[in-house]
């Protein structure tokens, strides 16, 4: 079974500052790994996923994720912080057998101050 | 539509009522999940229809949660009985198929209070 674990429920960073958001994943099978934000009284919207193509993904508003299978991690990462980042996020993977459900971690709540 | 939408977007209940909630996926998409949201135990995952294959139904935590998709599009999710515990943000989210590349896109969820 794929689990996922997110260390860090909060997170605080100044605006201009690095974001590293860390995730860690368990799964007997290679893996599809997401990274999903929540803006407040929103959906999830998708930031970036991982499909075995690279690994180090990219995605939208300039954060990017890095696979790296010998540590089972898929840490986020932004160079620099913009309040409007200000969400929380969730790392997932997915199971397989030709299902595609998400299994998510608890997410991290990102707080960027001026 | 544009996005995958759901209604209502609030609901409040008396315990032991039953309520339906509504998904209308994204137009073509042949896959659609039901994950439920709460403060103690996150993200987790329903139900899962894809095309006319038989549900994956092994998140549902009990049998007064049942779900059904019509027609290959709109889908409800009824919880009968509810109860306190069943208090969350239910969310609907579709894709193109089986093919995990796509990713899943979600709708802005119904928030169930049971009173």
């Amino acid at each position: 079974a794929q689990s996922v674990t997110q260390l860090g429920s909060h997170v605080s960073v100044s605006e201009g500052a690095l974001v590293l958001l860390r995730c860690n994943y368990s799964s007997s099978v290679p893996p599809y790994l997401f990274w999903y934000v929540q803006y407040p009284n929103q959906g999830l919207q998708l930031l970036l996923k991982y499909t075995s193509a690279a690994t180090l993904v990219k995605g939208i508003n300039g954060f990017e994720a890095e696979f790296k299978k010998s540590e089972t991690s898929f840490h986020l990462t932004k160079p620099s912080a913009h309040m409007s980042d200000a969400a929380e996020y969730f790392c997932a993977v997915s199971t397989q057998g030709g299902s595609e459900k998400l299994v998510f971690g608890k997410g991290t709540k990102l707080t960027v101050n001026p | 539509g544009a996005g995958v939408s759901q209604s209502p977007s609030n609901k409040v209940t008396e315990k032991g009522k039953d309520v339906e909630l509504r998904c209308d996926p994204i137009s073509g998409h042949t896959a659609l999940y039901w994950y439920r949201q709460s403060l103690g135990q996150g993200l987790e995952f329903l139900i899962y229809f894809q095309g006319n294959s038989a549900p994956d139904k092994s998140g549902l935590p009990s049998d007064r949660f049942s779900a059904e998709r019509t027609g290959g599009s709109v889908s409800t999710l009824t919880i009968q009985r509810t109860q306190q515990e069943d208090s969350a943000v239910y969310l609907c989210a579709s894709s193109s198929g089986r093919d995990s590349l796509r990713g899943q896109f979600f709708g802005p969820g119904t928030r169930l209070t049971v009173l």
